[in-house]
């Protein structure tokens, strides 16, 4: 298996810009989850989605921040309108019941 | 609340000295604590892991230890090397999902 997919690698927009992160999990994944990585906050769960349903989205700071998982192989996390300080490096991650989690290779985007 | 708390922040040791990092969790129905490796500019790899039902568990140079009761444990890397160098965190598992440690960097000196 290839592992977690994340496209794109990196990402340079201009404020207010729509950002969209896209992320295929490893196949049989029944749970996937987005994260965002800075220095300042270090790496914060921003939602997961169990068997394609979001479950738990209190992470995402705001409405600015949307997720959506269409089907089992795929998942985007959308920025609207985007903003200097959303720059950060954000992860996608999969696993199946209790087994081990897989961090994709992260998305590191930085609004100008 | 979810919370877990990681220390030290940075640790600096000699090539072949051993490192111990420490974490605590909030929650005692936490089940699952792994831990992660993060080279600079890479993903975060799982290097171990430890559930409930064992009190210590090894590979190679790398062990961890949890204490349910105090709701802390540990990760110890013995004979280290320069590749050892990176961040680690550690993680408890709340429900369906990890919550980490703020990460502690590891700076093994040659």
């Amino acid at each position: 298996d290839a592992g977690v997919i994340q496209s794109p690698r990196h990402e340079v927009t201009e404020m207010g810009q729509e950002v969209t992160l896209r992320c295929k999990p490893i196949s049989g994944h029944d749970y996937l989850f987005w994260y965002r990585q800075t220095m300042m906050r270090g790496l914060e769960l921003l939602i997961y989605f169990n068997n394609n349903v979001p479950i738990d989205d209190s992470g995402m700071p705001e409405d600015r921040f949307s997720a959506k998982m269409p089907n089992a192989s795929f998942s985007t996390l959308k920025i609207q309108p985007s903003e200097p300080r959303d720059s950060a490096v954000y992860f996608c991650a999969s696993r199946t019941g209790i087994d081990e989690q897989y961090f994709g290779p992260g998305t590191r985007l930085t609004v100008t | 609340g979810e919370n877990v708390e990681q220390h030290p922040s940075t640790l600096s040791v000699q090539e072949g000295d051993s490192a111990v990092i420490k974490c605590t969790y909030s929650d005692s129905a936490s089940n699952y604590f792994p831990w992660y490796k993060q080279e600079l500019g890479k993903r975060p790899q799982l290097i171990i892991d430890i559930r409930s039902n064992v009190g210590e568990k090894k590979d190679q140079r790398i062990a961890v230890t949890l204490n349910k009761t105090a709701k802390h444990f540990s990760l110890h890397i013995t004979e280290t090397q320069p590749e050892d160098s990176a961040v680690y965190f550690c993680a408890a598992e709340y429900g369906n999902k990890l919550v980490f440690g703020a990460g502690t960097i590891l700076r093994v000196k040659s």
